[in-house]
């Protein structure tokens, strides 16, 4: 089971770019990376996923190094709606119901500040 | 696209009560569903995993004689809690997989919390 380790919290004030990192050790040829996004009282939302190097898409960045056992998701000029708990998650990324290998850590609160 | 409805938000009923939450995929066919609980502060735990047309398949831990998980159709599944105590308030979401922005991720719903009295 691929587990992953971030930082409990972090603080960071408006426009300022933030940098959650997580690490996963163990993770599988197959897995994908994937971030979700956690607001109080609702369900998590999809950030974004990769598998090796660099993502971006319209919120978000996504850094995977070569040896894949970490990622970092940036978020560029955080605003107060940002303030959320962020999930990493490690796994493999297809439709055969097995969702036992989703392994869902505390997250990270963020916490933007004006 | 992608979207996954769930209902309703919020219930507060009294203990000894049954609860029904439903969980429907709007834009897609969801052959599997995965119910999670959330207590305040705490991760997503997985309960189970509902497979249309068949039966569901609960995690160690969790009762299925009290969760009652029924997936009649492909595109919603449902999570009943029988005979609801206290200690099952929760906050209770369910997610279904799908393409989204080119990417096989969970989608979820809004979540329902569930006060039990």
């Amino acid at each position: 089971l691929a587990k992953t380790t971030q930082p409990i919290s972090m603080d960071s004030y408006e426009g300022q770019e933030v940098n959650i990192t997580c690490s996963h050790n163990n993770i599988a040829t197959n897995d994908y990376i994937t971030w979700y996004q956690q607001f109080p009282s609702q369900g998590p939302r999809f950030i974004i996923q990769g598998y090796k190097t660099k993502v971006t898409n319209e919120v978000a960045s996504l850094f995977i190094p070569a040896d894949r056992k970490s990622s970092t998701l940036s978020l560029p000029r955080v605003s107060l709606s940002d303030t959320a708990v962020y999930y990493c998650l490690v796994g493999p990324s297809n439709n055969a119901g097995n969702n036992r290998k989703l392994i869902w850590g505390l997250g990270t609160s963020l916490a933007v500040n004006p | 696209g992608a979207v996954v409805s769930q209902h309703p938000s919020w219930v507060i009923c009294k203990s000894g009560t049954s609860v029904k939450i439903e969980c429907r995929s709007l834009d897609f066919q969801a052959t599997t569903m995965f119910w999670y609980r959330q207590f305040p502060k705490q991760s997503l735990m997985l309960m189970a995993t509902s497979n249309e047309g068949s039966k569901a398949t609960y995690e160690q831990g969790v009762e299925k004689d009290k969760f009652l998980i029924n997936h009649a159709s492909l595109t919603l599944s449902t999570l009943t809690v029988t005979s609801a105590h206290p200690e099952d308030s929760s906050f209770y979401i369910c997610s279904a997989r799908a393409y989204f922005s080119g990417a096989n991720v969970l989608t979820f719903g809004a979540g329902s919390r569930l006060t039990v009295l």
